[in-house]
């Protein structure tokens, strides 16, 4: 299957501080990058689906302002989570669809960690 | 009533057993059905991906749609412990480009 990467994987940061976790398909070009969330023993919840060089969509609820998404190349698609706080804590995971793929993959995750 | 509906379980089965996996929907323009595999911690995997009805098989795993009941299954045969992990079956519309609804998820441990 195709690779899609996250990074870091893991980050703890204070509460108020930005945090940007970048989605990077590297063997293929992704037209629609996708961000969910995923509360333990929960499933995943789609935040925001983003296509290159446009503005993202976010879901009814999801704060445009406090989680920041840029999708400026084919390949790669960052999340910002600005002024932190414990609530936003949480695992975030992107996805990745484009040609010649015709099904979204997935990378490992990011676990957020807010003091 | 939530679009997709999937037994959370936990399902526990000792190995070498075959387990169904099922989901249920509501949406008749759904004509995508895809089966993930989480690890704890970790992204989800995609194992199978189906377009309308039928059947697909690769390898241990099948995929069956029957979309006159609205009903999805996945299949493991020969089931081993490394299969032991949250299963998410997710469907789609148009496409799977298209926004995917995921069932709740059915965390299965194989046991040795």
């Amino acid at each position: 299957g195709a690779v899609v990467s996250q990074h870091p994987s893991r980050v703890i940061c204070k509460s108020g501080t930005s945090v940007k976790i970048e989605c990077r398909s590297l063997d293929f070009q992704a037209t629609t990058m996708f961000w969910y969330r995923q509360f333990p023993k929960q499933s995943l919840m789609l935040m925001a689906t983003s296509n290159e060089g446009s503005k993202a969509t976010y879901e009814q609820g999801v704060e445009k302002d406090k989680f920041l998404i840029n999708h400026a190349s084919l390949t790669l698609s960052t999340l910002t989570v600005t002024s932190a706080h414990p609530e936003d804590s949480s695992f975030y995971i992107c996805s990745a669809q484009g040609t010649p793929r015709d099904t979204q993959y997935f990378g490992p995750g990011t676990r957020l960690t807010v003091l | 009533q939530k679009e997709v509906e999937q037994d959370p379980g936990p399902l526990s089965v000792p190995e070498g057993a075959i387990v169904s996996l099922n989901c249920t929907y509501s949406n008749s323009a759904f004509q995508y059905f895809m089966w993930y595999r989480q690890y704890s911690r970790k992204g989800p995997e995609l194992l199978m991906y189906t377009y309308s009805s039928g059947n697909k098989e690769d390898g241990r795993f099948t995929a069956q749609v029957d979309k006159s009941s609205k009903y999805i299954s996945l299949f493991i045969r020969d089931s081993q412990p490394s299969d032991s992990a949250t299963y998410l079956c997710a469907m789609s519309a148009r496409g799977s480009a298209r926004q995917l609804t995921f069932g709740s998820g059915t965390q299965l441990t194989v046991l040795p």
